[in-house]
């Protein structure tokens, strides 16, 4: 159980164009899914927290404009990387919380972008 | 300001042997701390949950403690096998369920 998913795995994309990721919890209801970006040999950083029916909650130094977070139901979170840049290049990885165990949170197998 | 630290040089031990990795912080008295794994491109597994009134906590051939005083917590996994091998990140709770990670200490486990 508690299974996370998100598509794409991999994607290259051309500076300037948008790129947008899915994240679903297959087997349970996530009410909270967070959207993390992680750059080579240093650790998860939280950008926001994405409530079902809400708008998202970003972290300091995030901009909300660049990175659009849309979730529309309880098991689909989505992550759209606008104009993006050589500088977005990272891995994102989005995590779901379950309305049982509340603390913890299941994470998806990320998504490596790279823009040239 | 909150801080965490994991010891960034690797752990490089013996198969069967007992890993003992250490999660420190400061500035903080968060109400649980987790242990997640992180293999090379991909997300993190969790493992274990330890609340602040909990002293220790047992899964399989894992096993975390947590001091409130000392402000750290030890992870360790008994009889070390080489499909251990990877990044141990132990993340402390934040405010509205967020977790706040350290940097993650990676493991080599040689047969």
């Amino acid at each position: 159980g508690a299974v996370v998913s998100q598509h794409p795995s991999w994607v290259i994309c051309k500076s300037g164009t948008s790129v947008k990721i899915e994240c679903r919890s297959l087997d349970f209801q996530a009410t909270t899914m967070f959207w993390y970006r992680q750059f080579p040999k240093q650790s998860l950083m939280l950008m926001a927290t994405s409530n079902e029916g809400s708008k998202a909650t970003y972290e300091q130094g995030v901009e909300k404009d660049k990175f659009l977070i849309n979730h529309a139901s309880l098991t689909l979170s989505t992550l759209t990387v606008t104009s993006a840049h050589p500088e977005d290049s990272s891995f994102y990885i989005c995590s779901a919380r379950g309305t049982g165990q509340q603390e913890t949170q299941y994470f998806g197998p990320g998504t490596r972008l790279l823009v040239l | 300001s909150q801080k965490i630290e994991q010891n960034s040089e690797a752990l490089n031990i013996q198969e069967g042997k007992t890993a003992t990795l250490t999660c420190n912080y400061t500035n903080y008295s968060p109400a649980y701390l987790q242990w997640y794994r992180q293999d090379p491109g991909r997300g993190p597994v969790f493992l274990l949950l330890i609340r602040e009134n909990e002293k220790e906590k047992r899964k399989e051939r894992l096993k975390v403690t947590f001091d409130t005083t000392l402000k750290q917590s030890l992870f360790h996994i008994t009889a070390s096998q080489p499909a251990d091998s990877a990044t141990y990140l132990c993340a402390l709770e934040g405010s509205s369920y967020k977790l706040i990670f350290g940097s993650g200490t990676r493991l080599l486990v040689r047969p």
